[in-house]
């Protein structure tokens, strides 16, 4: 089956620092992949995704490029501020699942100015 | 713009009772899938609707059950709840079934047995 692996947490960084979380999927099909983010008090939000190999998401200064030779999908952001602070969570959605998304199990980011 | 409402935001049951959650998608969305986050976990998909009908389900128990209504929302209903049954229920909604669509998340409803 479907399966999400993240590096574990919690992670704690200088604000400015360079932040790189590491997320490895297993799929049948060729998946979707998502990052999700749960800032503190907050629901999930989309962060960014990828729906095709060699596609890189972005957004809010992050990005993840979907690798399919290694099965990876980085999240990465060149200089972390306090304000990212949160959960960030690795998903994907497979067409011979459609709507079934496979979470991974989160990694805290904690920045500190 | 509304997003995916629920309600209640906490519950408390005893072991043994039902309990019934509700969900409003985000508007214009008309699929509902509903997940299970246990604390320090990601979410693991319980079942999503579509056109009113269950069309996937994960690794859970019948005692977990739905409905979609004409209206796009829904509920999830658990019986004979067990202790392991206290987590974070999430509703997220999209459009259409398609893989690329992503979910728009609630704040979920927090459910604690005792």
């Amino acid at each position: 089956g479907n399966s999400v692996t993240q590096m574990e947490g919690p992670v704690t960084l200088s604000e400015e620092a360079f932040l790189t979380i590491n997320c490895t999927y297993t799929a049948t099909g060729y998946p979707s992949l998502f990052w999700y983010v749960q800032y503190p008090g907050e629901g999930l939000q989309l962060l960014l995704k990828a729906t095709k190999a060699d596609d890189k998401g972005s957004n809010k200064g992050f990005e993840a490029t979907y690798r399919k030779e290694t099965t990876s999908f980085h999240l990465e952001k060149g200089s972390v501020q306090v304000s990212d602070s949160a959960v960030y969570f690795c998903a994907l959605s497979s067409d011979t699942n459609a709507g079934k998304s496979t979470f991974g199990d989160g990694t805290t980011l904690t920045v500190k100015p | 713009d509304a997003g995916v409402t629920q309600s209640p935001t906490h519950l408390i049951k005893t072991r043994g009772q039902q309990v019934t959650l509700r969900c409003s998608p985000k508007s214009g969305h008309d699929t509902v899938s509903w997940y299970q986050q246990a604390l320090g976990q990601g979410p693991q998909f319980i079942f999503q609707y579509y056109e009113e009908e269950e069309r996937q389900r994960g690794n859970f128990p019948d005692r977990f059950s739905g409905h979609q209504f004409p209206n796009y929302s829904s509920e999830l209903n658990v019986n004979a709840l067990l202790l392991g049954d206290s987590a974070l229920y999430l509703c997220a909604s999209s459009l259409g079934q398609g893989a690329n669509s992503p979910l728009h998340f609630g704040n979920g409803t927090r459910l604690t047995v005792t």
